[in-house]
């Protein structure tokens, strides 16, 4: 089955610098890659998704690039600011398979 | 529009009891999907209910068990509990069956295991 493997496990930035999380998945088979930002006491919130057509997806201080042949995909976050500290899990899924989720980046802002 | 939600938010249990969580989709959707969250860890699929039936099954043991409502809402059953159970228990609800690219999640029943 498909193994999705995250990293790194925890990351601290300065308010106003980038981050960059990233992730691998084991099946050629999956199309589309989804992050979730997890907040404390809260369920995972979509945030920005990929299909396997595309390579790159931008939403505002979002983006999530994808290299199918490595089988790898990157969340990154520019001018961090302190609400976008939390945890943030990447997934990976083909066609109607559920999601397998990595097990998450703990994202701390420093101001 | 609530969104999903789940009850109760936190539950205390020792081994061997039995526990049931519930979930209520989103307004306008109609299969849920059940998830473990270990600490530390991503979210594990259990099961999707659609139509009241178990429709898609991830690796958990016979002791997790579900039902649908005709509302919609979901039940999750585990039985004899053990310790490893101890878990974030998250549901997700989603417009049709198997849309994984279009659910919403619930807060989650914080369930520990003593």
């Amino acid at each position: 089955g498909e193994n999705v493997e995250q990293h790194p496990s925890t990351l601290s930035v300065q308010e106003g610098d980038s981050a960059v999380i990233k992730c691998t998945y084991s099946d050629s088979a999956s199309n589309y890659f989804p992050w979730y930002k997890q907040e404390l006491g809260k369920g995972p919130q979509l945030i920005i998704d990929i299909r396997s057509n595309v390579g790159e997806k931008k939403d505002q201080r979002i983006a999530v690039t994808l290299n199918k042949t490595a089988k790898h995909f990157s969340l990154h976050i520019t001018e961090t600011q302190p609400e976008d500290s939390a945890v943030y899990f990447c997934a990976s899924n083909s066609g109607n398979t559920p999601l397998v989720f990595g097990k998450g980046t703990r994202l701390s802002v420093i101001a | 529009d609530a969104g999903v939600t789940q009850s109760p938010t936190h539950l205390i249990k020792t081994r061997g009891q039995q526990v049931t969580l519930r979930c209520s989709p989103k307004s306008g959707h109609d299969t849920v999907s059940w998830y473990q969250q270990a600490l530390g860890q991503g979210p594990q699929f259990i099961f999707q209910y659609y139509e009241e039936e178990e429709r898609q099954r991830g690796n958990f043991p016979d002791r997790f068990s579900g039902h649908q409502f005709p509302n919609y809402s979901s039940e999750l059953n585990v039985n004899a509990l053990l310790l490893g159970d101890s878990a974030l228990y998250l549901c997700a609800s989603s417009p049709r069956l198997a849309a994984y690219n279009e659910q919403f999640f619930g807060p989650g029943t914080r369930l520990t295991v003593l």
